[in-house]
């Protein structure tokens, strides 16, 4: 059973990046069975998705997020990371890591549902 | 970019039917996701690939998808199943989120 852990700083400053990891145990992140995701979540509001990275470090990026988002992944660690740049209030959110099992058809391989997910961590953007 | 719509709040009595929409354009071809989210609490997956249960979830809970329509649908409702509910598809390779329902169970 996969377990993902997100760990990061809490409190982030206006303008600054917002640094998050996820730790993955339980299996391997470099397994070709997963794709690795971030979601978060503003306070009472619905989930918005962020991204996702496929251990070979293919990426898909919510387009409007795109332009301030990386997500990388370390196999030597086991964990994946996401890095938010130029954060302002609006970014203030649960952020949540989760797995995703690769779904074939079609004639093409993408990301499916999130299945084991983080615990989430609360980021506020403030100075 | 693909949009996905749900009723901000559906209300069901305890033991009835619930039935959650997701709308979307031609979302019947399109393979649907649902979550239920407890205040607190991460999501867990109830429907996958349209119409299936994924193991420990109550046969009480199920999916369709036609048209411009998902449904998930809670039969006999318990007071555990008030929670906010959320579809889910992929579409354009990227992963959309429908605004999310508030099932109250009186």
């Amino acid at each position: 059973q996969l377990q993902l852990q997100e760990s990061g700083p809490g409190l982030v400053k206006p303008s600054e990046t917002l640094s998050l990891s996820c730790s993955v145990s339980g299996g391997s992140i470099s397994s070709s069975t997963y794709y690795w995701g971030w979601i978060r979540q503003p306070p009472g509001k619905g989930l918005e998705w962020i991204g996702t990275i496929y251990y070979s470090g293919s990426t898909y990026y919510n387009p409007s997020l795109k332009s301030r988002l990386t997500i990388s992944v370390d196999t030597s660690k086991n964990q994946f990371s996401l890095n938010l740049n130029s954060v302002t209030a609006a970014d203030t959110a649960v952020y949540y890591c989760a797995s995703s099992p690769k779904y074939c058809g079609g004639g093409s391989c993408y990301p499916g549902y999130f299945q084991h997910w983080g615990q989430g961590t609360l980021v506020t953007v403030s100075s | 970019s693909y949009e996905l719509t749900q009723p901000l709040s559906v209300s069901v009595a305890l033991g009835q039917t619930a039935r959650i929409t997701c709308g979307g354009n031609n979302i019947g071809s399109k393979i649907v996701y649902w979550y239920q989210q407890k205040p607190g609490q991460a999501p867990v997956l109830v429907i996958y690939r349209d119409s299936n249960r994924p193991s420990g979830i109550p046969e009480r809970f199920s999916g369709s998808n036609s048209g411009n329509t998902a449904t998930l649908t809670i039969s006999r409702a318990q007071a555990g199943d008030e929670a906010d509910y959320y579809c889910q598809v992929w579409d354009s390779s990227t992963v959309v989120f429908g605004g999310g329902t508030k099932l109250t169970v009186l």
